[in-house]
C-alpha cells in the first residue's frame, strides 16, 4: 500500500520550454503532499507543500512563478517547471503523506531526472 | 530549531557482518524520528520511524534503529549486511513548519556500500 507515482521519470528538453512533473497517490489520499529538489551527492531540499484545495506553501528562495504546483485533488499534484534553463537541472521528488495524521511518513515517487539543454 | 547530524559520508561493511549508520539529532520537544533508504535514480523508501514507545524500533528489510535520549542518537542498525543493503540512507527529524503543517528536516544521508 501507501504508492506514490511520478512521472515522467526523465525528461530532456530545450532551454525555455516548461515542463510538467506530475504525482499521484494510487492507493491512498493524500492530503498533503511535497515537493523535493536533489542535487547530485546532496539531501532533498523542501521546495513547498501542497495542501489539496489550497495554495502552495513555497519554502524561502523558491521562485513561485518559476515553479508552478497544482494540488487539484487529494490523488494528483503537478509541479510545473516554467521556462526551464539549464540551472534548472536537478532530480525532483514528490512525497504523499497518508491522510492527515502528522506522524505517518511520507511515501514517495520515483523522481524525475530533469535535463535542460 | 530542528537539526540531524549524520556524521559519516560513506559507511563500507564486509557482507555478513552487522552495520550501523550513525544519526544525531538537536530538538526542542519530543522527537519524531525517521529513516528512509534511496536506491540510484529512485525515491525514498521508508524504513522505519520513532514516535513513542520501545527505545528500539524494526523497520522494512530487517533493519532496526535505536532510540537513545541521552545521547540524541537514532542510529540504524542490521544484524547481518547484504549487497543489497548498498544504497543512500536519510535520517529524519519533524518540524513544525506553520500552524498544524509539519514538514522533516534530512540529515545529509550517509552512503552505504556492502562488499561482497
Amino acid at each position: 500500500g501507501a504508492v506514490v507515482s511520478q512521472h515522467p521519470s526523465w525528461v530532456i528538453c530545450k532551454s525555455g520550454t516548461s515542463v510538467k512533473i506530475e504525482c499521484r497517490s494510487l492507493d491512498f489520499q493524500a492530503t498533503t503532499m511535497f515537493w523535493y529538489r536533489q542535487f547530485p551527492k546532496q539531501s532533498l531540499m523542501l521546495m513547498a507543500t501542497s495542501n489539496e484545495g489550497s495554495k502552495a506553501t513555497y519554502e524561502q528562495g523558491v521562485e513561485k512563478d518559476k515553479f508552478l504546483i497544482n494540488h487539484a485533488s487529494l490523488t494528483l499534484s503537478t509541479l510545473t517547471v516554467t521556462s526551464a534553463h539549464p540551472e534548472d537541472s536537478s532530480f525532483y521528488i514528490c512525497s504523499a503523506r497518508v491522510g492527515g495524521g502528522v506522524n505517518q511518513p511520507q511515501h514517495f515517487g520515483d523522481g524525475t531526472r530533469l535535463s535542460i539543454l | 530549531a530542528q537539526s540531524v547530524a549524520q556524521p559519516e559520508d560513506q559507511v563500507n561493511v564486509a557482507e555478513g557482518n552487522p552495520l550501523t549508520v550513525k544519526c544525531t539529532y538537536s530538538v526542542s520537544g519530543n522527537p519524531y524520528l525517521f529513516w528512509y533508504v534511496q536506491y540510484p535514480n529512485r525515491g525514498l523508501q521508508f524504513l522505519l520511524k520513532y514516535i513513542t514507545g520501545d527505545n528500539l524500533v524494526k523497520g522494512s528489510y530487517g533493519f532496526e534503529a535505536e532510540f537513545n535520549k541521552s545521547q540524541t542518537s537514532f542510529h540504524l542498525k542490521k544484524p547481518s549486511a547484504l549487497v543489497s543493503d548498498s544504497a543512500l540512507y536519510f535520517c529524519a527529524v519533524r518540524d513544525r513548519i506553520r500552524d498544524s503543517n509539519y514538514q522533516l528536516i534530512w540529515g545529509a544521508g550517509t552512503k552505504l556500500i556492502i562488499k561482497p
